[in-house]
């Protein structure tokens, strides 16, 4: 089945204790982009990647760190949480066409940050 | 000012009514118009897209883009509970870049 999935599904942690949020597709694609959804806000991109070793900033980066060795895997990484970080993430993954081929998303993963 | 604006709802129509979703936007560059729809506690998936102005049929649903107001709409004909969902407008400017609205529940009550 393709997919994407995403591990921890939950988690909650204390400010400033590192944690890294697993991301795996099964599909080939070149693509994968990180979000994150807070209410009112909507989505909003933190990295992509086109492809193995090639990442980007998206909007809210800051905080945040990703790297692509192996194209199927993309994780993300906060190595000093903070508060403000809480949030749902959302992993996602599309062919590297163009940006309107069907992106598919994870599951996500709701983070609390004590 | 965000530069995608989206109602938060929720939108509440009984079965069968044809819903009107919509999304305004500050940024004249935006060229691909998409709308995904989120199922509570499950990533989006994309519905359908339009490029430029005009519109967009897929079944039941229709996009529409009028670029000189800056507005885009996504309306659901003969709408079912099984369409009860958040729906997000997205943008993309060029790129790779995708800039979302903040979402619309949609309540379709049987």
């Amino acid at each position: 089945e393709a997919q994407v999935t995403q591990n921890p599904r939950y988690l909650i942690t204390v400010t400033g204790k590192k944690l890294t949020v697993t991301c795996s597709q099964n599909m080939n694609h070149e693509y994968m982009s990180w979000y994150r959804q807070d209410p009112g806000l909507g989505l909003r991109q933190i990295y992509y990647s086109m492809n193995v070793e090639v990442t980007d900033k998206g909007d809210v980066p800051e905080g945040y760190k990703v790297s692509r060795k192996e194209k199927r895997n993309f994780p993300l990484i906060l190595e000093s949480p903070s508060p403000n970080q809480t949030s749902l993430y959302f992993c996602a993954s599309r062919p590297g066409g163009r940006i309107v081929e069907t992106q598919y998303f994870g599951p996500g993963t709701r983070l609390l940050v004590l | 000012q965000k530069e995608v604006e989206q109602d938060p709802g929720p939108l509440s129509v009984p079965e069968g009514a044809i819903v009107s979703l919509n999304c305004t936007y500050s940024n004249s560059a935006f060229q691909y118009f998409m709308w995904y729809r989120q199922y509570s506690r499950k990533g989006p998936e994309l519905l359908m897209y339009t490029y430029s102005s005009g519109n967009k049929e897929d079944g039941r649903f229709t996009a529409q883009v009028d670029k000189s107001s800056k507005y885009i709409s996504l309306f659901i004909r003969d709408s079912q509970p099984s369409d009860s969902a958040t729906y997000l407008c997205a943008m993309n400017p060029g790129g790779n870049k995708l800039v979302f609205g903040a979402g619309t529940i949609l309540r379709v009550k049987s």
